[in-house]
C-alpha cells in the first residue's frame, strides 16, 4: 500500500492549459506539502495545509491554487499554464513539522 | 528568506573513497533532518538529529549536528554504488515550513 500516492505520473500539456495534480496520503497525517523540484535538483515549498487549512503559501503565482478536501488529500490545481511551470511536483505528508515527511512519487510536468 | 546552504553542489567519488556533505545555517536550528533523492526518485527520509552534538550512525553513514545547532554533515565510509543520488539536509525553523538544503548530488565512479 502506497503511503502517499501522486497521479498522473507524467502529464505533458500546452501552454495556456489548466491542469490538476491530485495527491492522497494513507498515514493519517495533519500535515501535507506540495513542492517543486526544477532542472537543478532545489525543492522548494510551495504549500503547507494543516488539518486541511493552508499554513503556507510561499509566493506562489495565484494561478496555483490547493484544495484539500479532507486532511487525506491535497490536490493542486494550475491555471492558464506556462513554460516556467514544467517541473517535478512532489507531494509529502508529515504527523508534525518537525518530522520525518513521507513524499509521493512526484508527476513530471512539462509545458510546451 | 530562511536558508541552508549545501557543500559542495556535486561530488564525484571513486567507488570505495570517502564522502562528505555539508549543512549550514546562519541561524540555530531546532533539527536537522537528512534525506535522500535518487535518480529519477523521491525524496526518502534517512534520520532526524535534534541535540546539540549529536552523533548518529546508520551501517556506512555517519551524521553530525554542531554544538552550535547551525550546522550538520553527513559522512559516508567506503561509498559503493547504491549510494548514487543527492543527499539534502532539512529543517524546519521552528515552523511549519520543512526547508530543503541545496542539495549534494554524489555520483560514484565504478
Amino acid at each position: 500500500d502506497t503511503a502517499v500516492s501522486q497521479t498522473p505520473k507524467y502529464l505533458v500539456t500546452q501552454m495556456g492549459n489548466d491542469k490538476s495534480i491530485k495527491c492522497e496520503q494513507n498515514l493519517g497525517h495533519d500535515t501535507m506539502y506540495w513542492y517543486k523540484q526544477d532542472s537543478k535538483k532545489f525543492l522548494k515549498i510551495m504549500f503547507s495545509y494543516n488539518n486541511k487549512e493552508l499554513i503556507i503559501n510561499e509566493t506562489v503565482p495565484n494561478r496555483f491554487s490547493p484544495k484539500s478536501p479532507d486532511k487525506a488529500h491535497l490536490n493542486l490545481h494550475i491555471n492558464s499554464l506556462e513554460l516556467g511551470d514544467s517541473a517535478v511536483y512532489f507531494c509529502a505528508s508529515s504527523s508534525m513539522a518537525d518530522t520525518e515527511a513521507f513524499f509521493g512519487q512526484g508527476t513530471r510536468l512539462t509545458v510546451v | 528568506g530562511q536558508q541552508v546552504m549545501q557543500i559542495p553542489q556535486y561530488q564525484h567519488v571513486q567507488e570505495g573513497e570517502d564522502f562528505t556533505t555539508y549543512c549550514n545555517s546562519s541561524t540555530t536550528l531546532s533539527n536537522i533532518q537528512w534525506y535522500k533523492q535518487r535518480p529519477g526518485g523521491h525524496p526518502v527520509f534517512l534520520i532526524q538529529l535534534v541535540k546539540s552534538g549529536e552523533v548518529k550512525k546508520q551501517k556506512r553513514l555517519t551524521f553530525q549536528f554542531g554544538e552550535a545547532k547551525k550546522n550538520s554533515s553527513l559522512h559516508i565510509t567506503a561509498t559503493q554504488t547504491t549510494d548514487v543520488g543527492t543527499y539534502f539536509c532539512v529543517t524546519n525553523f521552528g515552523n511549519e515550513k520543512l526547508t530543503f538544503g541545496t542539495g549534494t548530488r554524489l555520483t560514484i565512479i565504478p
